[in-house]
């Protein structure tokens, strides 16, 4: 089966950096994206990593070893307005056309 | 602009009633999605679209139906064999080639009284 792993919550400084973690099980693996959702609102992509490594975008940055089954989101320079749930998520399927959405990692950001 | 339409954002039904929530996408995207979304959790997957006339069943179809006869339009009918269709549901479409990613609309907040 398909299942991604991630904490359920993150409690951070107004800017610090913090890291959210995911581990990944897949029948294939297709890469790993990040999405961002504030509370009532929609998921928006943040990044995705195809192969091993880090991606950077402004103050987030996401990593991936596929040897490991894992990938984290960093986000530096914390603003109050990081607070959100961020999610992991997998393409899967033999055409890749389905995405399996860890539970989500809820970062409460404190001034 | 381009985007993702959902409506209405809130919704209220009767037990026992037939509900049906709009998605529209003007991107030109071909596959569309349909995700539940309860509290404190992530999204799961209802019913996706590939293509105009042709849709899979998700991970948690039962109880749901959809149809696909415009690119544009992906509706979801929340029928009363949901037991607990009380949640968040979020409309997404993807471009094609681009698995990765997804564009979701607002969302609907369905309550059933």
């Amino acid at each position: 089966g398909q299942s991604l792993e991630q904490p359920s919550e993150v409690t951070a400084v107004e800017g610090a950096i913090v890291q959210i973690n995911c581990t990944y099980q897949t029948s294939g693996f297709y890469g790993l994206s990040w999405y961002q959702q504030h509370d009532g609102g929609a998921p928006t992509f943040l990044s995705y990593n195809a192969l091993d490594g880090l991606e950077e975008t402004g103050r987030f940055s996401s990593f991936l070893s596929r040897s490991d089954s894992y990938g984290y989101l960093l986000l530096q320079e914390l603003q109050m307005k990081d607070s959100a749930s961020y999610f992991c998520a997998c393409p899967y399927s033999s055409s890749a056309s389905k995405i399996i959405f860890g539970s989500g990692t809820r970062l409460s950001i404190r001034p | 602009d381009g985007g993702i339409t959902q409506s209405p954002k809130y919704l209220f039904r009767k037990e026992g009633q037939n509900v049906t929530l709009s998605c529209e996408q003007n991107l030109n995207h071909d596959a569309m999605y349909w995700y539940r979304q309860d509290p404190g959790q992530g999204l799961r997957l209802i019913y996706y679209s590939q293509i105009v006339n042709d849709f899979q069943k998700g991970d948690i179809a039962e109880g749901y139906s959809v149809s696909r006869e415009k690119k544009e339009s992906f509706p979801l009918t929340v029928t009363s064999a949901q037991k607990n269709p009380t949640a968040f549901y979020l409309c997404a479409s993807r471009e094609r080639g681009a698995q990765h990613e997804q564009f979701f609309g607002p969302g609907t907040r369905l309550t059933v009284l």
